[in-house]
C-alpha cells in the first residue's frame, strides 16, 4: 500500500517568512496529494491541493508542487502570519479510496 | 466549516465494550470515509463506504465495522473496545464515484478507552 513520509516534523518561522513543508509517497499510482490545516483540537480543513496532471498550484500565499518522477510534493506557504501556526497533513490517495497521511509537521510562526 | 456533523462529541468506555459512532454527510455527497487519529499522529484510513457499500478498507481488524444507510449517514462499530482504540475518529465525506476526491472531515469523535 501507499506509504506517505514528511518532513520536517516540526517548524518555527519569523513572522513573514515563507515556510516549506516536503513529502515523499511510495505508491506511482497515486494521483491525488491534498494538504491539511488542523488547528488544536479542530477538525482537519483542506487548504489546497494537487491532481497528478498538474506540477504546480497556487492560492494566494500557498502553493504545492508535485514531482511525479521523484514522487514528492511540497507545500509552500509565503509571508507567513501568526495564525498559520497550526499542525500540516500532506496525503496521497490513488482516487479518494484509501487516502494516506503523513506524520505531521507542527509550524509555528512567531509574531 | 463543512457540514459534516459526528456525534458523540466525546465517549469513555472500559475494555471489551462495544461503541457506536455516527457520521451525517455534507449535503449532496455519496461517500463517507473514517479515519482514527491517534494523539500526535496523522489519520490512518479504516475504510470508506460509497452508496452503501464497502469500498475500501486499510489494515484494521474485522471488529471495526461500518455501515452507510441510504440518506449516505454512516456508522463506525468498532467491538471488544482495546485500550489502543483510544483515539479521535474522524470521518470525511466526498461526491464519490467520479474525479471528485475532495474530501471533507467532520469535528470527530474523542474516544477515550479504560
Amino acid at each position: 500500500g501507499e506509504n506517505v513520509e514528511q518532513h520536517p516534523s516540526t517548524l518555527s518561522v519569523q513572522e513573514g517568512d515563507s515556510a516549506v513543508i516536503k513529502c515523499t509517497y511510495s505508491d506511482s499510482a497515486s494521483n491525488y496529494f491534498p494538504w491539511y490545516k488542523q488547528e488544536l483540537g479542530k477538525r482537519p480543513q483542506l487548504i489546497i491541493d494537487i491532481r497528478s496532471n498538474v506540477g504546480e498550484k497556487k492560492d494566494q500565499r500557498i502553493a504545492v508542487t508535485l514531482n511525479k518522477t521523484a514522487k514528492h510534493f511540497s507545500l509552500h506557504i509565503t509571508e507567513t502570519q501568526p495564525e498559520d501556526s497550526a499542525v500540516y497533513f500532506c496525503a496521497a490517495s490513488r482516487g479518494n479510496n484509501d487516502m494516506r497521511f503523513g506524520a505531521g509537521t507542527r509550524l509555528t510562526v512567531k509574531p | 466549516e463543512t457540514g459534516v456533523t459526528q456525534s458523540p462529541t466525546h465517549l469513555i468506555k472500559t475494555r471489551g465494550q462495544q461503541v457506536t459512532l455516527r457520521c451525517s454527510s455534507q449535503s449532496g455527497h455519496n461517500t463517507v470515509s473514517w479515519y482514527q487519529q491517534a494523539l500526535g499522529q496523522g489519520p490512518q484510513f479504516i475504510f470508506q463506504y460509497y452508496r452503501e457499500e464497502e469500498n475500501g478498507r486499510g489494515n484494521f481488524p474485522p471488529r471495526f465495522s461500518g455501515l452507510q444507510f441510504p440518506n449516505y449517514s454512516s456508522e463506525l462499530n468498532v467491538n471488544a473496545l482495546e485500550l489502543d482504540d483510544s483515539a479521535l475518529y474522524l470521518c470525511a465525506s466526498s461526491l464519490g464515484g467520479g474525479y471528485e476526491e475532495t474530501q471533507y472531515f467532520g469535528p470527530g469523535t474523542r474516544l477515550l478507552v479504560l
